[in-house]
């Protein structure tokens, strides 16, 4: 099965980097997915990785280990925009289904 | 563009009402699936289902209904709302043709069954 496990919350300060660790055990993994979530609104795509390594895109960053079953999303040069939680989400081999974590509820502080 | 609409946007039911949450996407995906999200519990899959005439249970389909008669629309019918079933309802869909598809999701359906 997948069990997917990440911090319930984080506080950084505006303008630091903040890095968001995730680890997942799944039986036959295909992918992980990193979304952000602003309070009261829905979840929104931020990156993909399938492949070990990092994917850059702008202020974030996400890396994957499949040896480890980790991975972490990195948020640099932190705004207060980026307040929200963060949804780590795995998908099963031959499936079209995520799997989230709980969140990760970060807080950016002036 | 539209992406996944999702009606209505807040709902009150009493216990043993029924109802429909419906939800419709207009990226021809062939994936789409039903979450339900509780404080400190995440994301739960309800239902899901990989196109037209077919659907399939998630982690938490108790009490809940799908049907999935065109490639747009995937309803969430609640049977006999219960208190337990308070929660923030959002429907998703991805693109099947590609590993890396990501779920889109609409903006969230607020239920309270009091």
């Amino acid at each position: 099965g997948q069990n997917i496990d990440q911090p319930t919350e984080m506080t950084a300060t505006e303008g630091a980097i903040v890095q968001i660790n995730c680890t997942y055990q799944t039986s036959g993994f295909n992918g992980l997915f990193w979304y952000q979530q602003h309070a009261g609104e829905a979840p929104t795509f931020l990156s993909y990785n399938v492949l070990d390594g990092l994917e850059e895109k702008g202020r974030f960053s996400s890396f994957l280990s499949r040896s480890k079953g980790y991975s972490y999303l990195l948020l640099k040069e932190l705004q207060m925009k980026d307040s929200a939680s963060y949804l780590c989400a795995a998908r099963r081999a031959g499936s079209y289904q995520l799997t989230f974590g709980k969140g990760t509820k970060l807080s950016v502080i002036p | 563009n539209a992406g996944v609409t999702q009606t209505p946007k807040f709902q009150v039911l009493k216990t043993g009402q029924s109802m429909t949450l419906q939800c419709a996407q207009d990226m021809n995906h062939e994936y789409m699936s039903w979450y339900r999200q509780d404080p400190g519990m995440g994301l739960r899959l309800i239902h899901y289902s990989v196109g037209a005439g077919i659907t399939d249970q998630g982690e938490v389909p108790n009490g809940y209904n799908v049907s999935r008669s065109t490639t747009e629309d995937f309803p969430l019918r609640l049977l006999s709302a219960a208190p337990s079933q308070t929660s923030v309802y959002f429907c998703a869909s991805s693109s099947a043709g590609q590993r890396n598809s990501p779920l889109h999701f609409g903006n969230g359906t607020r239920l309270t069954v009091t």
